[in-house]
């Protein structure tokens, strides 16, 4: 079974530019999540799809952050422009069902922002 | 905010011996509790989670719940160098049907040969 797959795995940009982030969840997975690890940090959501619907955006700073997840499978993180701040760790994670929550981790995106 | 604290470490323990990791959370409404190893540069993988008051095992693993004081534990038995790695306590947030996960800094474990 194929895992959740992201790309880029690392990202350098200067501040003030964007980027976009890609994960393609593992197969059948209806929920997706994007997570951000600042180093010496846990994971931290940012949002929370269903199938592609939104259930939870609360910490995803909008001003600058916009994600989607066109026909319930591939998503897409942008940011927009990028501060220094962003520098992080971006993880996407796929589960079968909200509630059954092992939750299935990509490798990350690695993102400095100079 | 919900709240989940672990102590950061580094936890160093010879290989052979038992780890114990540590994990308090604030909600005490809290259902669910996940243990995920992340190895350095990895991403997290889960390696228990527990939903009742007690232990449970799983192989070298053993997770411990007691609701009343907050507080799950991960006993690993007979830790191996391979252990080494920062351990994440993740609590379970199941309001309006979200089943979201908040994350500890967690702990980093070294396992010493």
């Amino acid at each position: 079974e194929a895992g959740v797959a992201q790309s880029p795995r690392y990202k350098i940009i200067e501040k003030r530019q964007s980027v976009a982030f890609w994960c393609n969840p593992i197969s059948g997975h209806a929920t997706l999540y994007w997570y951000q690890q600042i180093l010496g940090q846990g994971p931290k959501l940012l949002i929370q799809f269903q199938n592609n619907g939104v259930v939870d955006d609360s910490q995803l700073p909008k001003d600058r952050f916009s994600a989607e997840r066109l026909k319930g499978v591939d998503s897409t993180l942008k940011i927009q422009p990028a501060k220094l701040e962003d520098s992080a760790v971006y993880l996407c994670a796929s589960s079968l069902v909200p509630g059954y929550n092992e939750q299935f981790f990509g490798p990350g995106t690695r993102l400095t922002v100079l | 905010q919900k709240e989940v604290e672990q102590n950061s470490g580094p936890l160093s323990v010879p290989e052979g011996a038992i780890a114990s990791l540590n994990c308090t959370y604030s909600d005490r409404g809290s259902q669910s509790f996940f243990w995920y190893r992340q190895y350095s540069g990895k991403s997290p993988e889960l390696i228990m989670f527990i939903y009742s008051n007690g232990d449970k095992e799983d192989g070298r693993f053993t997770a411990q719940l007691n609701k009343a004081s907050q507080y799950v534990s991960l006993l690993i038995r007979d830790s191996q160098p391979s252990d080494s790695a920062t351990y994440l306590c993740a609590v379970e947030d199941s309001g309006a049907g979200s089943y979201q996960l908040t994350f500890g800094k967690g702990t980093k474990l070294s396992v010493i040969p």
